[in-house]
């Protein structure tokens, strides 16, 4: 079956720090989503990637789809601490979203 | 627009003792899921709804839980008799769409512990 890997589990950064995210999957995807998770709050949808290679942008935030559509990353350029929380991935949009088990991020000021 | 409300927050129950749950998704939208998420895990999928119609319902657990959409609007998740694995925060989404960008707004979640 897919599998689809999300890295790392947690991170900690200082604020001002970049941040990174990625998603690996053993087969080609049709689209893939990321969702944010504030502590004690529930997932909000941020952005839906289709095509190979593509790259879209949401202020410091950047998104990433690999050319085979295997793998994609968020980047959080300069960590503030309104970015505390749990990033996940999400694939199988179309139909059923399955989720990834998100990495945590936590910002010390 | 309301967004998708759940129904309690919290619930506390002992172990054999019965809990429904309960989502309003968002009016209009035909699809509803239902998810669940156990501490530092991932989001499960538990069943989706469209409409009244169970479309897929291979997340379910086992025959404790039940899931019910009755006219398509408003949905119910029992669990029945709940057992000490099933605390966790259950969380509802809905959506309009299937094709195409099938973009989910999520409930506040109901936080469900079993003693």
């Amino acid at each position: 079956g897919q599998q689809v890997m999300q890295i790392p589990q947690y991170q900690h950064v200082q604020e001002g720090e970049d941040f990174t995210t990625y998603c690996n999957s053993s087969t080609t995807l049709s689209n893939i989503q990321w969702y944010k998770q504030r502590p004690g709050g529930h997932p909000v949808f941020l952005i839906q990637l289709v095509k190979s290679g593509e790259v879209k942008k949401q202020k410091r935030l950047t998104f990433q789809f690999g050319e085979a559509k295997k793998n994609s990353s968020l980047h959080i350029t300069a960590t503030q601490t309104t970015d505390v929380g749990t990033y996940f991935c999400a694939w199988g949009g179309s139909y059923i979203p399955t989720f990834g088990r998100g990495t945590s991020l936590i910002v010390h000021p | 627009e309301a967004g998708v409300t759940q129904f309690p927050s919290h619930s506390v129950i002992e172990k054999g003792q019965t809990v429904t749950l309960r989502c309003d998704p968002i009016s209009g939208h035909d699809n509803l899921y239902w998810y669940r998420r156990v501490m530092g895990k991932e989001i499960k999928f538990l069943l989706h709804f469209v409409k009244e119609s169970k479309q897929d319902e291979s997340g379910m657990p086992n025959n404790r839980f039940l899931a019910e959409r009755t006219g398509g609007t408003y949905s119910t998740l029992k669990v029945q008799p709940a057992e000490l694995e099933d605390s966790g925060v259950y969380f509802c989404a809905s959506s309009f769409r299937m094709s195409g960008a099938n973009v989910l707004t999520f409930g506040a979640g109901s936080r469900l512990t079993v003693l």
